[in-house]
Parts: C-alpha cells; structure tokens; sequence
C-alpha cells in the first residue's frame, strides 16, 4: 500500500544523545516536509525539500537537520536533543514543491520524549 | 502576514445535526485552501481542497466547504454529523506568489465532539 513509513513510533530519549528519526515515501512525491506538532501551537514547519538533494529551513530549524539522498527517504537529526524537542513529529509528503495545490500526505507520526 | 485562523478552539455537535468547523485566512493573492483531520494518534488525513472555480467543494466522507472571497473564510461543513467523525480538524491556505518557497499556513486546529 502505497504511503508513508516512519519510525520509531516512539522514543524516549537522554538529553544531549544524537537520534534520527527516519521517513520514507513511496509514491514518487518530490516534495517532503518535516512538522512538529504541540498542544496549542499546532503544526509547524521545521524543515522541507522541494526535491531530492535540496533541502530548506522551515519555522522552527533551530536543532533539527535533515538530507535528501534520494527521492524516497527524508530523514531529521537531532544533533544533541533538549527536552523541549519533546513533540510528536510528523513526515508528509506531496506530488510537487511546497506551497502547490497539491494535498500534502503524513506518515503516522513519532512520539519523542526527551529527559 | 499571512495567517489562518480557527477561532473555535472545540465544537460540539449531537449526533445527527449538521456541523460548521469555522476557518478564515488572510494571504495575499488567490489562495489555495485545505481542509485535513486528524484522528487520535493518527497522522492527518487531507479531506478537500479549493484551488479555483465552483465555490462549494466536496470531499471525503460527506464533508464540504465554502470558499468565500469576500468573507475570506472556508468553513468546513457536514449536513449529518457522525459520531466517528469526532477528531481534530486543520485548515490550511497556501498563497500563490512566485516563488519557489510557498509553503502552507496551517490553523491551529478545532476539536470536533459529536455526542451520540
């Protein structure tokens, strides 16, 4: 079935340790975005790409990198986590750049806990 | 600036009735408009989208929306409400300018209730 995969589901993590959280799409999309999302502040942007081996810095960047190897995959490093990148995080993808009339697709998310 | 607002933080509805989910915007140049729901520890769901022509557009599950350019709104609306459509509901609008960083604006979501 055609969509998109992330993992872990959830993880609990030490401050200071490195995590990647990984996405992948199978639907051809060029673009793919990265949101967090937090109660009262909804989603917001932390990182996109119009196509693969381009990326761009969304609202909140601070912390968070990601890479573009290839179409599929679309994956977000936290390099030294705090505990206020506690979120749940969602991958989605969409048939063109951002911004297009073109619906976005989300994975099922992945809860982030950082201690 | 751009912005989206959903000025109903939760709705409640009996089952049954017909529901409004309020949604205005505030972009330059002709948006593009997106309704998405999100299930209890689901990803959100794309339900419908106005890119251009007929006002009153249909998408999943029995849902509609309104563009209204003079009002700048697009509220979603359903003449039946279920109870299994309890969930939280996101409008989004991307403006149109050139450019290749158009990103959308998401509201900050409504909490559906429909009580049985």
């Amino acid at each position: 079935i055609a969509g998109i995969t992330q993992a872990p589901t959830s993880q609990i993590l030490a401050a200071g340790r490195r995590m990647t959280l990984r996405c992948t799409q199978d639907m051809r999309h060029n673009a793919m975005y990265w949101y967090r999302q937090d109660l009262g502040l909804g989603l917001r942007l932390i990182h996109y790409s119009n196509t693969a081996g381009t990326t761009g810095k969304g609202e909140v960047p601070d912390g968070y990198s990601v890479s573009r190897a290839n179409t599929d995959d679309f994956p977000l490093t936290l390099a030294s986590a705090v505990p206020s990148q506690t979120s749940v995080y969602f991958c989605a993808s969409s048939a063109r750049q951002g911004g297009s009339y073109n619906e976005q697709f989300f994975g099922p998310g992945t809860r982030l806990t950082v201690l | 600036a751009q912005s989206v607002a959903q000025p109903e933080d939760q709705v409640n509805v009996a089952e049954g009735n017909p529901l409004t989910v309020k949604c205005t915007y505030s972009v330059s140049g002709n948006p593009y408009l997106f309704w998405y729901v999100q299930y209890p520890n689901r990803g959100l769901q794309f339900l419908l989208k106005y890119i251009t022509g007929d006002n009153l557009v249909k998408g999943s599950y029995g849902f509609e929306a309104e563009f209204n350019k003079s009002q700048t709104s697009f509220h979603l609306k359903k003449p039946s409400a279920l109870v299994s459509d309890s969930a939280l509901y996101f409008c989004a609008v991307s403006g149109t300018n050139a450019g290749n960083n158009r990103k959308l604006i998401w509201g900050l979501g409504t909490s559906l209730a429909v009580n049985p």
